[in-house]
């Protein structure tokens, strides 16, 4: 089993739609956690950490669900400069583990 | 600052050639961390080192697959022979901590094509 595992998506909604995408993780010590946005030919880039009690960061918030092992981000009033892709981040025992990633896709 | 950089930023080569990728990381960060990137696998972790040391190499794929990070400032990922499985972008990343609060930051990434 991966250690997580995200829907590849692709999610294709249009502009000022919500959207949430969720991403589990197998290993229920770990610590710490991320969202990491990927550009079409970039490298990742923080979009925001997740903290327990969740935490909102503009049109994005993040939550995390350590009962059922996952954590989440949501996206309001979507943006045509959204598109990207999503990569949640895991951080256990001195190692990132990363999702595949989550492909959002903004249509005017 | 610079962030973290990576040279070359596209490689092509020929099956058994040897290839080295370097990387320096963003001046002060003691954690530099080499992952692989392909659509199969996604976002695989090789190796990382703490202050020049290699902490973790349970993710480089096979004897082939070699890191070195002489100095603070400065490391290389050499695959020797290369495979066209090899083919992947590959991502430096720097951390200054290892605290919770703290994460990566990535290099632009070398894309890598072994034909």
């Amino acid at each position: 089993r991966k250690e997580v595992e995200q829907d590849p998506g692709p999610f294709n909604v249009p502009e000022g739609a919500t959207v949430a995408f969720n991403c589990t993780y197998s290993n229920s010590a770990s610590q710490s956690f991320f969202w990491y946005r990927q550009d079409c030919r970039k490298e990742p880039k923080l979009l925001m950490s997740v903290y327990s009690s969740g935490n909102e960061d503009g049109r994005f918030t993040a939550q995390l669900n350590r009962a059922s092992q996952y954590i989440s981000l949501l996206i309001r009033d979507s943006k045509l400069s959204d598109s990207a892709t999503y990569l949640c981040g895991v951080y256990n025992f001195n190692k990132f583990y990363f999702g595949s990633g989550t492909k959002l896709n903004v249509k005017p | 600052d610079a962030g973290v950089i990576q040279s070359p930023r596209h490689e092509v080569t020929e099956m058994g050639q040897e290839v080295t990728l370097r990387c320096k990381p963003i001046s002060g960060h003691d954690y530099l961390f080499w992952y692989r990137q392909t659509m199969m696998r996604g976002l695989e972790l090789l190796i990382y080192f703490n202050n020049n040391v290699p902490i973790d190499d349970s993710g480089m794929p096979e004897d082939r697959f070699s890191a070195k990070m002489p100095n603070a400032s400065f490391s290389t990922l050499k695959i020797q022979p290369s495979e066209p499985r090899d083919s992947a972008v590959y991502f430096c990343a720097s951390s200054p901590t290892r605290d919770r609060e703290e994460t990566q930051y990535f290099g632009p990434g070398t894309r890598l094509l072994v034909l």
